[in-house]
C-alpha cells in the first residue's frame, strides 16, 4: 500500500520561483528519500534525510523532516525549466521488511 | 554511483505472447534487485524482490507465474510476463541498492500489448 500522500498533486510555477511539495506518512521511519521522474523515465535519487535529522540541502534542493508531524517537504529555489518532472517521496519504515514506500508524487511544470 | 542498464526501452507485443525484460547492474555487483510496475500518472507499486541464486519473493497479489523473474548472476536480472495481455501494458522499472543509502532505477521499459 502507498504511505506516502504528496500535495500538492500537481503544481505549476514560472521559472526562477521556488517550489514546494509536502510529503506525508503514517508510521515510524528510519529515512526519508526523494526522487525525481522525467516523463517516462526512471527515477533518480535526489536527497535521503534520515530520522534523527530535520533538515538537509544539496545544492538547489532543500528538504526538511517533521517526525512528529510525520511530514517532510521538498524545496527547489530558483527553479528552471529542466526541473518539471514528477517528485515521488519514498519511505523506509521502521521495523518492516518492505523496500521502500512511495508516494503518489507530485508533478511539477516550471514555465519558461 | 551504481548504473542501472534496463532493456528494451518500450517493447509492442501481440496478446498471448511473453516479452522479457533485462536489468544489468553495470558497476556494482546487485544480489537483490527490485522490480517495480508503474501505470500513468500514478506512484511505482513493487512487485517483487529478485535474489540472485534463489527464488524472487512476490508482494502479495502479483501473480509469480505471471512475471517470471530470473536473477541467475550478480549483474542480471530478467522478468518475463508470460502470456501477456492488454491489462498488463505498463511502465516496468527495475532498481538496485540499500533501503539506509538509496536506490538506482533502470530508465524503464514501456510494454504495449495489443
Amino acid at each position: 500500500s502507498q504511505q506516502g500522500e504528496e500535495d500538492p498533486q500537481a503544481l505549476s510555477i514560472q521559472e526562477g520561483e521556488n517550489a514546494t511539495m509536502n510529503c506525508s506518512y503514517k508510521t515510524s521511519i528510519n529515512n526519508l528519500q526523494w526522487y525525481r521522474q522525467n516523463s517516462g523515465r526512471g527515477l533518480v535519487h535526489l536527497i535521503l534525510i534520515r530520522s534523527n535529522e530535520r533538515e538537509k540541502h544539496s545544492g538547489r534542493l532543500r528538504v526538511t523532516l517533521d517526525t512528529s508531524k510525520k511530514s517532510s517537504s521538498l524545496l527547489i529555489t530558483a527553479s528552471r525549466a529542466a526541473d518539471t518532472a514528477s517528485y515521488f517521496c519514498a519511505t523506509d519504515d521502521a521495523g518492516s521488511a518492505r523496500q521502500l514506500t512511495f508516494g503518489s508524487g507530485t508533478q511539477l511544470t516550471v514555465l519558461p | 554511483g551504481a548504473v542501472v542498464s534496463q532493456h528494451p526501452s518500450w517493447v509492442i507485443c501481440k496478446s498471448g505472447t511473453s516479452v522479457k525484460i533485462e536489468c544489468r547492474s553495470l558497476d556494482f555487483q546487485a544480489t537483490t534487485m527490485f522490480w517495480y510496475r508503474q501505470f500513468p500518472k500514478q506512484s511505482l507499486m513493487l512487485m517483487a524482490t529478485s535474489n540472485e541464486g534463489s527464488k524472487a519473493t512476490y508482494e502479495q497479489g502479483v501473480e509469480k507465474d505471471k512475471f517470471l523473474i530470473n536473477h541467475a548472476s550478480l549483474t542480471l536480472s530478467t522478468l518475463t510476463v508470460t502470456s501477456a495481455h492488454p491489462e498488463d501494458s505498463s511502465f516496468y522499472i527495475c532498481s538496485e541498492g540499500d533501503r539506509g543509502y538509496g536506490y538506482t532505477f533502470g530508465s524503464g521499459t514501456r510494454l504495449t500489448v495489443v
